[in-house]
């Protein structure tokens, strides 16, 4: 079956800008979560959407938002861009399940903020 | 705060030789601990999952050993090939209000496999 698929791959954008990712789960998975990655901070949790509700939130600015739709997919929005937001960012998708649940990834993308 | 820490962050082994990756954890309160090996640019592919009521999983090459008492894990990696060669990483899902539904992560240990 198809695995998490994450458009687009690579984003250029400038200061002040904002962009849309957008996370395709597994289909069945009703579970996706969103992590940032970077040389230094290594992986952080932006947040987690189940069922269109955010379940759990990670410790980042305002200018990062998500949203979860009635098919499972899901788009992250970060707004007035700046350097720091340069990253990789992963969407995750599950079942939804604490504690016995794999997490699969999708491929990412890649943001990179001039 | 859950903090996972992962030693060492760089291993360079010659192909061949048996390996372990260790991950420590300082909140047992945990549903589980995965294993992800990511290769450069890409996605996070899981290995392996160890719910906090087993003790170790196993897949292939693969082992996984968990002691939540002591918050640590290891991966352990038998007859080790060049296609190995990825940074591994580990991840806690806590058991907690705050921290459920989302995953921490150490940095990764990098791994090098000498053909």
């Amino acid at each position: 079956k198809a695995g998490v698929t994450q458009t687009p791959r690579y984003l250029i954008k400038t200061r002040g800008q904002q962009v849309t990712l957008s996370c395709s789960p597994i289909s069945g998975h009703r579970s996706v979560s969103w992590y940032q990655q970077t040389p230094g901070q290594g992986l952080q949790f932006l947040f987690e959407y189940f069922s269109e509700t955010q379940r759990n939130k990670g410790n980042f600015p305002g200018r990062f938002s998500g949203r979860q739709f009635s098919n499972s997919r899901s788009e992250m929005n970060v707004s007035t861009l700046e350097l720091g937001d340069s990253a990789l960012y992963l969407c995750a998708s599950s079942f939804g399940s604490s504690g016995t649940d794999t997490q699969y990834f999708g491929p990412g993308t890649r943001l990179t903020v001039l | 705060k859950q903090e996972v820490t992962q030693i060492p962050a760089a291993l360079s082994v010659p192909e061949g030789e048996n390996l372990v990756l260790n991950c420590s954890f300082t909140d047992s309160a945990i549903y589980n601990l995965q294993w992800f090996r990511q290769d450069p640019g890409k996605g996070l592919t899981s290995l392996l999952l160890i719910q906090s009521s087993q003790r170790e999983q196993t897949s292939g090459r693969l082992n996984a050993s968990l002691d939540k008492s002591s918050g640590r894990s290891t991966l352990y990696i038998a007859a080790s090939q060049p296609g190995d060669s990825a940074t591994y990483l580990c991840a806690v899902e806590p058991r907690s209000g705050a921290g459920s539904y989302q995953l921490t992560f150490g940095k990764g240990t990098k791994l090098s496999v000498i053909p």
